[in-house]
């Protein structure tokens, strides 16, 4: 079975700083797939990005990266340049490669970005 | 951009009553999925579907779901006698299923059992 730990439920920085989000993860399979999702007040679930772990180099997108640590089993998500729209749940996920394919999620991390 | 879409967003229901939660995914889309979260908690896997049948399904859903793909659109999960725990956000997902494998989902629709 999957698991997949964040360590931090509640995070809280300025805006315009970074901000690092922790995930740990266990897997039994050799390929599979990482994400990380957002999910504001409106209770909506948005893909932030994702990573291959057959894949090497970190995902980035824009101002959000990743820092894939394949042997360590760690999945964290950093944000650059905070802003207040970033302030949400942010689920961290894994997702198999063969079969249903379904998603096991973290328990989420609340961050928050004050002005 | 095409999006999942989910009716209703918010369903008032009473306790023993069936409700039926309705999705479109997106349309090239051939693998379809509910998760549930309950208010504070994490998003949990219900079922996954796909060629017209179920290929998984977690220990939550039991005999009072079902799910179904009446037509060549519309994604349903029927709750058929509703329960105060059934109470949660329920999401549905799709994902195109040729290998980039990202799940895109819904906005959610409250279910709130009194």
């Amino acid at each position: 079975a999957q698991t997949v730990t964040q360590s931090q439920p509640e995070m809280s920085v300025q805006e315009a700083e970074t901000v690092t989000l922790s995930c740990t993860y266990d897997t039994s399979e050799n390929n599979y797939y990482l994400f990380w999702y957002k999910q504001p007040p409106s209770r909506q679930m948005i893909l932030v990005i994702r990573q291959e772990a057959y894949k090497q180099q970190n995902a980035t997108e824009n101002r959000f990266s990743v820092n894939f640590q394949k042997a360590a089993k760690s999945f964290s998500l950093k944000i650059s340049d905070s802003q207040l729209g970033d302030t949400a749940m942010y689920f961290c996920a894994i997702g198999g490669i063969q079969g249903a394919q379904k998603l096991v999620f973290g328990q989420g991390t609340r961050l928050t970005i004050n002005p | 951009e095409p999006e999942v879409t989910q009716t209703p967003s918010h369903q008032v229901t009473q306790m023993g009553q069936e409700v039926i939660l309705r999705c479109v995914p997106i349309s090239n889309h051939l693998y379809f999925y509910w998760y549930r979260q309950i208010l504070g908690q994490k998003v949990e896997f219900l079922v996954s579907f796909y060629n017209n049948e179920i290929s998984e399904k977690s220990e939550i859903f039991d005999d009072q779901f079902s799910v179904e793909r009446p037509d060549g659109s519309n994604f349903t999960l029927k709750i058929r006698s509703t329960k105060l725990e059934d109470s949660a956000m329920y999401f549905c997902a799709s994902r195109r299923g040729d290998g980039t494998d990202t799940q895109y989902f819904g906005p959610g629709t409250r279910l709130t059992v009194l």
